[in-house]
């Protein structure tokens, strides 16, 4: 059974910078896998905020960057603002099945 | 402006189908690839399955616990898509979401999916 890893949580202060991982059971993730990132607050549906690695929509503010690094897929917050507080869970795709990972919380604090 | 409502949820008991429906508007709905995805109460994200555009082939893939048990088709003549739930069990209790996340940042609200005796 694949697994996606993610930190569980992090915290970052105001106008700080923060990088979230997303990691494969089988291996290096790249470009194939298609990952996307999502950002969940609690009561809301989810947006997404990535998708096919480093796509972004008109939405996703610019402090929101994703990228692969090290083997993995990650979002990168810079100058992190206080409604950034959410959960993100990244998706990657397995020959067109996809998987998330658990999540991880970010509290900006 | 971009919309997806989902709908058809319910109380329904183990072993019974269900199903929900994905209704779309401010897009091309029928170049968007739609994805399902689940969330049982307190738990993270799970993905369902999705459906490409017919353009793309029309196809569909599912998430390991599902396959076999769900059916995603679409109407793009009603900008709807459909997941039909069979062989339900407890575990598949959640809110089932739906969007095109290729296409826009936005999800529809969910439809709330109880599967209990």
């Amino acid at each position: 059974q694949t697994v996606v890893t993610q930190e569980p949580s992090l915290t970052v202060s105001p106008g700080g910078t923060v990088t979230l991982t997303c990691a494969s059971s089988t291996g290096a993730v790249t470009s194939d896998y298609y990952p996307m990132w999502f950002q969940q607050k609690p009561g809301q549906a989810p947006r997404t905020l990535i998708y096919i690695t480093n796509n972004k929509h008109s939405w996703t503010p610019a402090r929101f960057s994703g990228s692969l690094l090290g083997g993995k897929a990650a979002l990168t917050l810079s100058g992190v603002q206080p409604e950034d507080e959410a959960d993100y869970y990244c998706l990657l795709f397995y020959g067109g099945a996809g998987v998330f990972g658990s999540g991880t919380r970010v509290t900006v604090l | 402006e971009v919309q997806l409502v989902e709908s058809g949820g319910g109380l329904v008991k183990p072993g019974g189908s269900l199903r929900l429906s994905c209704g779309a508007s401010g897009f091309t709905f029928s170049d968007a690839w739609i994805h399902w995805v689940r969330q049982a109460p307190g738990k993270g994200l799970e993905w369902v399955g999705r459906i490409k555009s017919e353009h793309d082939g029309g196809t569909t893939d599912y998430g390991a616990p599902v396959k076999a048990r769900f059916t995603i088709w679409r109407d793009d003549s009603k900008n709807t898509v459909y997941l039909l739930l069979n062989s339900l069990r407890t575990e598949d209790t959640g809110v089932y979401y739906c969007g095109a996340p290729g296409v826009s940042p936005i999800w529809g609200q969910g439809t709330l999916v109880t599967v209990s005796s």
